[in-house]
């Protein structure tokens, strides 16, 4: 049974860099029958995607957070990542991170989530 | 960017009865839409996927029709275990998504 597991710091300081990484189990990031993302959620609001990653490194992102977003996939360990620049208070969200087939790409297996809060 | 708008915002049913959703997109997404279940403290679990298709292990009283901008999810007969939130996704213009604002189902 795939599985997908997020870590990293619950807590950012304004400015800074949130950094996460999602470790797969149960299945191979190393396939070219999927994509790989990350969506958030304020809490208590709706989802945004933020972008995703394809075993070769193409990556995807949404315009909105381009400028501040990078995701990057390491093959050898089965885990994608996500860095955020510049966080401020509105980035505080529940962070997931998703696996969507290429031939149907919608999210069919996702993490647990992991809350990040932004604050000094 | 394609803006999908779901209503009613608040759906208040008693288990048994029939639940219609509705998602609208700004402009066309043909049939690029699908439709995930949310419970508290959860991830959404994809539920619809190309606005009809049921995905792996969905029970059949959940069913998505619809094309274009217009498009609805109904659960045929409610079980206790449908009280969640529910959010359109569309994927039209991949690479990208956007999601709708969501419809809570409550009793």
């Amino acid at each position: 049974q795939l599985q997908l597991q997020e870590s990293g710091p619950g807590l950012v300081k304004p400015s800074e860099t949130l950094s996460l990484t999602c470790t797969v189990s149960g299945g191979s990031i190393n396939s070219n029958t999927y994509y790989w993302g990350w969506i958030r959620q304020p809490p208590g609001k709706g989802l945004e995607w933020i972008g995703s990653v394809y075993y070769s490194g193409s990556t995807f992102y949404n315009p909105s957070l381009k400028s501040r977003v990078t995701i990057s996939v390491d093959t050898s360990k089965n885990q994608f990542s996500l860095r955020l620049g510049s966080v401020t208070a509105a980035d505080t969200a529940v962070y997931y991170c998703a696996r969507h087939p290429i031939l149907v790409p919608d999210f069919d297996y996702w993490g647990q989530g992991t809350l990040v809060t932004v604050s000094s | 960017e394609i803006v999908l708008t779901q209503s009613p915002a608040t759906l208040s049913l008693s288990p048994g009865e029939r639940a219609t959703l509705s998602c609208r997109a700004s402009q066309s997404v043909s049939s690029y839409l699908a439709w995930y279940q949310q419970k508290p403290g959860q991830a959404p679990r994809l539920l619809i996927y190309d606005a009809s298709n049921r995905a792996t292990g969905i029970p059949a009283r959940f069913s998505g029709s619809g094309s274009g901008t217009d498009f609805t999810l109904t659960i045929s007969s409610l079980e206790p275990e449908d009280f969640a939130v529910y959010y359109c996704q569309q994927r039209s213009k991949w690479p990208g998504f956007t999601f709708g604002g969501g419809t809570k189902v409550e009793i």
